[in-house]
């Protein structure tokens, strides 16, 4: 089993969709968690950091749940622009990477 | 300019020829990474270094070997590459994961491989 696991897409929404990506890891001693954007071949960038108590930036909400071992990405009111590959990254001793999700926001 | 540089950004090789993929940061952090991609499977973590003198393998370091040269240097060898080891490249840093920082990476731009 990998150390982390996302939802395997793609997933396909018209603007203004709201759109919700789950990730699971599986070592309850992980210490940092992050969401990061990748562009079709380019490097990873990241999109936000993931806290205990939940955060926002502006359309994207992510969350935090330590008890059953998964955070979630929320992304309100899609824009052509957000169409990527998300990542999900969590620090158990090095940085691990989900398979990430492809999202497409069609007009 | 960058603050993670790689190189070469594109090369093309044959199989049985040893590799050489450079880093180079100026973010001034210990920790580097490599990670391999390839399409569908995610970031792959190859080796990474926490300071110039510590080394760790990561989940498919089997083919690959590293070197720390300096804070700023890290490099990715290929001794004898295969066409299974067709791939992007990506050399990242990050800072200790403490207060006031996140640990966030930092990537380069990556280094796209190919073996005939």
């Amino acid at each position: 089993r990998k150390e982390v696991e996302q939802d395997p897409g793609p997933f396909n929404v018209p603007e203004g969709a709201t759109v919700a990506f789950n990730c699971t890891y599986s070592n309850s001693a992980s210490q940092s968690f992050f969401w990061y954007r990748q562009d079709c071949r380019k490097e990873p960038k990241l999109l936000m950091s993931v806290y205990s108590s939940g955060n926002e930036d502006g359309r994207f909400t992510a969350q935090l749940n330590r008890a059953s071992q998964y955070i979630s990405l929320l992304i309100r009111d899609s824009k052509l622009s957000d169409s990527a590959t998300y990542l999900c990254v969590v620090n158990i001793h090095d940085m691990r990477f989900g398979a990430g999700t492809r999202l497409t926001v069609k007009p | 300019d960058a603050d993670v540089t790689q190189t070469p950004r594109n090369r093309i090789t044959k199989t049985g020829k040893r590799i050489m993929l450079e880093c180079s940061q100026t973010k001034g952090h210990d920790r580097m990474y490599w990670y391999r991609q390839d399409p569908g499977l995610g970031l792959q973590l190859i080796y990474y270094s926490f300071d110039v003198k510590d080394i760790n393998k990561g989940e498919i370091s089997d083919g690959y070997s590293v070197s720390r040269q300096a804070q700023a240097k890290f490099s990715l060898s290929l001794e004898s590459a295969i066409p299974n080891q067709t791939a992007l490249y990506f050399c990242a840093t990050s800072d200790f994961p403490g207060q006031p920082n996140t640990g966030e990476l930092f990537f380069g731009e990556g280094s796209r491989l190919t073996v005939l």
